[in-house]
């Protein structure tokens, strides 16, 4: 089975605080894309990251995938209310099928 | 923005009647997708498309089929709803070949009662 893994489930941080979210995959993965949701809202899609090692930024949120493939991890610098929502990881097979993990919600106290 | 509109946005029905979900998209994306979202479950595949009359099945696909009978246009339908569907269910579309992200449409609410 396909299965993505992300820990916490859910964090509560204080403004201004950095935050880690894992996303962790038994199988080598050929792509994985981090995607933010807003409640009640669709997906946004963040960042994708395909080879060992790469790394990627946009404003505050860096994305990294280690060099085996199969983790990756989403960081968030000095976080801010805007950041509040659900984080998603997803990844893709050979069959163009997309799956997810089961996200992280992640709340940030002003 | 990659031009998708579902609809409708919210709907309630009741156990055994049929409903059609439209997903419509205006950029003329190969693949599209249909997904369910529940509390505990995640995102999980119900049908994809990859072309006009080109679908298969995903990892959710019993009680649901789809079609697709042009580029813009994919159809998920129940055909005799039950209380387990009560779901969010949310289209997607790939802009590109492989190593391409999705893009999301921003759901339907159905409520099965």
């Amino acid at each position: 089975s396909q299965e993505l893994e992300q820990s916490p489930q859910s964090l509560i941080v204080q403004e201004g605080k950095n935050l880690t979210i894992n996303c962790t995959s038994s199988k080598t993965l050929y792509g994985l894309y981090w995607y933010k949701q807003k409640y009640g809202e669709g997906l946004i899609f963040l960042m994708m990251l395909q080879k060992g090692g790469e790394e990627k930024s946009h404003e505050k949120i860096t994305a990294k995938l280690d060099e085996k493939k199969q983790q990756s991890s989403l960081h968030i610098t000095a976080s801010q209310p805007s950041h509040a929502g659900i984080y998603l990881c997803g990844a893709e097979n050979t069959g163009n099928q997309f799956y997810f993990g089961t996200g992280t919600s992640l709340t940030v106290i002003p | 923005d990659a031009g998708i509109t579902q609809s409708p946005r919210h709907k309630v029905t009741e156990t055994g009647t049929p409903v059609t979900l439209r997903c419509h998209q205006t950029e003329n994306h190969r693949y599209m997708y249909w997904y369910r979202q529940d509390p505990g479950h995640g995102l999980r595949l119900i049908h994809y498309s990859y072309g006009v009359k080109d679908t298969d099945k995903g990892e959710v696909s019993d009680g649901y089929s789809v079609s697709r009978s042009k580029t813009e246009d994919f159809l998920l339908t129940l055909e005799s709803a039950t209380s387990s569907q009560t779901s969010v269910y949310f289209c997607a579309v790939r802009q590109g070949a492989n190593n391409s992200p999705l893009h999301f449409g921003n759901g339907t609410r159905l409520t099965v009662t």
